[in-house]
């Protein structure tokens, strides 16, 4: 089915240190895998994606990694700020539906 | 500016009445979507257009008619209001079918 795990469900970093989210997906087909930020009161944002063929993506203190095989992508944030505290989305494309199916977010708290 | 705007930004209601929410998107894509968020933060679709095609319509109940009168605007209306349709409603579009979604700031929908 269409499922979409991400863990954990909540996260407390202190500044400065590093960050890391993960996700799951069923559908051995998807091909695209987004992640997406998401601040108080605001719709979600596009923060960073990558696609099947890539086994790695980095944008400054952003990365994605992706394994294919074992159906499962990682948010690494390094260097943490406060600005960085928001709810966090994986998403897989589902390919069939040609759909985002969500994961089930992930609370990020940065102490300062 | 707005990407993808939506109004109103909340909506109190009373059970029983019919309601809409208005998007539009000044992307030039065809595709546009809404999702809901339910006070645990999940989102999940609810339909897509392409091009004011329906191409995806979740097991929604039929009290929820979507509408797109052009490629920019996708309205959803809601009859007869139930407590458990208080959400937040988010409007989407993309360029690609599933594919780096941009999100409206949201409607928080109360049904009293």
């Amino acid at each position: 089915g269409e499922n979409v795990e991400q863990h954990p469900s909540t996260l407390s970093v202190q500044e400065g240190d590093s960050a890391v989210i993960k996700c799951t997906y069923s559908d051995s087909a998807s091909n695209y895998f987004p992640w997406y930020k998401q601040e108080l009161g605001k719709g979600p944002q596009l923060i960073i994606d990558i696609r099947s063929n890539v086994g790695e993506k980095k944008d400054q203190r952003i990365a994605v990694t992706l394994n294919k095989t074992a159906k499962h992508f990682s948010l690494h944030i390094t260097e943490t700020q406060p600005e960085d505290s928001a709810v966090y989305f994986c998403a897989a494309e589902y390919q069939g539906a040609q759909k985002l199916v969500f994961g089930q977010g992930t609370r990020l708290t940065i102490n300062p | 500016d707005t990407a993808v705007s939506q109004t109103p930004k909340y909506l109190v209601t009373q059970m029983g009445n019919d309601k809409s929410i208005k998007c539009e998107q000044n992307l030039g894509h065809d595709t546009m979507y809404w999702y809901k968020q339910d006070s645990k933060k999940f989102l999940k679709i609810m339909f897509s257009y392409n091009n004011k095609e329906l191409i995806i319509n979740e097991t929604v109940p039929n009290r929820f008619s979507p509408k797109s009168p052009d490629k920019a605007h996708l309205n959803l209306h809601i009859n007869s209001l139930e407590l458990g349709d208080s959400a937040v409603y988010f409007c989407a579009s993309s360029p690609i079918q599933g594919h780096k979604l941009f999100f409206g700031s949201g409607t928080q929908l109360s049904v009293l």
